[in-house]
């Protein structure tokens, strides 16, 4: 049980377009979903936090009009990459928390993101 | 608010050997502790966590884990190293509210024959 689907697992665009990944609790309903960037050789950063039918709450220094965060569904949330630029390059993680503790958080397999 | 620190950036096992990655956290009330484990081009899978009572937990792939409060500690351990343990390890923290999860900058494990 709980597992999250993270697609797609690679993707490269064009500098200036939009990138859009999905994050997909497929067992439970993730109440709370977490973006995560993480650079190479790198620990993961948290870029945002989102509750269902809610707003997301951006970290410090995340630029919210670029990393648009929805999650219109307990089984779904969406991060888009506005704009890229190739500085946006790097690996994102979804997470999910489903209700309870017993839960805990799930992690998807990840999004290589290739800005050109 | 709360940190962790694991210590050691690397790590290098021979195989067959034991092993205990290090991690210390900082968080006033009691923690939610979690070990996982990430190879190349993955997401993370969870090996073993920690909310309350017995404090040596046991995960997957024989890992356990014990969290000792008085040394802010939460070391995870493994008798014998397989190759196919050849990963980073991320050590993190929850708070009570299960908020955010603050992670450890990892230990990455190489593991020699």
């Amino acid at each position: 049980g709980a597992v999250v689907s993270q697609h797609p697992s690679r993707v490269i665009c064009k500098s200036g377009t939009s990138v859009k990944i999905e994050c997909r609790s497929l067992d439970f309903q993730a109440t709370t979903m977490f973006w995560y960037r993480q650079f190479p050789k790198q620990s993961l950063m948290l870029m945002a936090t989102s509750n269902e039918g809610s707003k997301a709450t951006y970290e410090q220094g995340v630029e919210k009009d670029k990393f648009l965060i929805n999650h219109a569904s307990l089984t779904l949330s969406t991060l888009t990459v506005t704009s890229a630029h190739p500085e946006d390059s790097s690996f994102y993680i979804c997470s999910a928390r489903g209700q309870g503790a017993n839960y805990g958080y799930t992690f998807g397999s990840g999004t290589r993101l290739t800005v050109v | 608010a709360q940190s962790v620190t694991q210590p050691d950036i690397h790590i290098t096992v021979s195989e067959g050997a034991s092993l205990e990655l290090r991690c210390n956290y900082s968080y006033g009330a009691t923690p939610y502790l979690f070990w996982y484990v990430q190879s190349p081009g993955q997401g993370l899978q969870l090996l073993l966590k920690y909310f309350s009572g017995d404090t040596l937990v046991q995960g997957i792939k024989g890992f356990e884990a014990e969290f000792k409060r008085s040394q802010s500690s939460f070391n995870l351990r493994k008798p014998s190293v397989h190759w196919s343990d050849a990963a980073e390890y991320f050590c993190a923290v929850a708070d009570t509210g299960f908020q955010k999860l603050v992670f450890g900058t990892g230990t990455r494990l190489l593991v020699s024959p």
